[in-house]
């Protein structure tokens, strides 16, 4: 059974027009992660949450946005899609603590199209 | 600045063959590597790990070692089958949960 379940694993949205991902797990993980890979490309963390603490990375655009109401669920706001945002975003979990508690478990991707 | 490198985007392997994956990285701070296996449209699934206190870890066809002063690992995939055809993502870790870092992953193909 999927243990980090991602919907829909297909978006496809208007430039401009707001577009929200979600991401549920099972795992009781306590960190929950937004990756963005396009293609070719090595996935890029976008920011994550430990329990309810938000870490944005630095580069991250001020146009994504994330929410993480409970421990399960988790959600990636895109408040302005461009063209450039056209990828898969993978929502990820860990258990944040050891060393062997850094071993990210994904989910199945979302894959957005921007038209 | 890649801190993880794969400098091999594609590797073409005979079935039953060796198959010997790359990965460098820069950033000494690492101290936990693990390799990820992707196919087309799915996330990646975790393989297997190491961390920067061993130099080798075996998991059944699939072993990772590590180098810490070349600060370079590989993984071995002997003997190599066909559904082991597909993208090989190297990642490393800095420990807690900052997330990992990743290179740009290897596409391995599996000729019978």
């Amino acid at each position: 059974d999927a243990m980090v379940i991602q919907n829909p694993r297909y978006q496809v949205t208007q430039f401009g027009k707001p577009v929200t991902l979600s991401c549920s797990q099972t795992l009781n993980h306590n960190v929950m992660y937004w990756y963005q890979q396009k293609s070719s490309q090595a996935p890029k963390l976008l920011f994550h949450y430990y329990d309810k603490d938000f870490n944005n990375e630095a580069d991250t655009p001020d146009n994504f946005q994330s929410r993480r109401p409970n421990t399960s669920f988790c959600f990636l706001d895109i408040r302005s899609p461009g063209l450039g945002d056209a990828a898969m975003y993978l929502c990820a979990t860990s258990l944040g603590q050891g060393r062997s508690g850094n071993t990210i478990y994904f989910g199945e991707g979302s894959w957005l199209t921007v038209v | 600045d890649q801190q993880v490198k794969q400098n091999s985007p594609s590797l073409s392997v005979q079935e039953g063959r060796i198959s010997i994956l790359n990965c460098d990285y820069t950033n000494s701070m690492f101290d936990y590597f693990l390799w990820y296996k992707k196919y087309p449209a799915e996330g990646p699934t975790f393989l297997i790990s190491i961390s920067s206190i061993k130099d080798k870890n075996e998991d059944g066809r699939f072993t990772v070692f590590l180098n810490k002063s070349a600060k370079h690992l590989s993984l071995h995939i002997v003997p190599s089958q066909p559904g082991d055809s597909a993208v090989y993502f190297c990642a490393a870790s800095r420990g807690g949960a900052d997330g990992l870092t990743f290179g740009k992953g290897t596409h391995l193909i599996i000729q019978p």
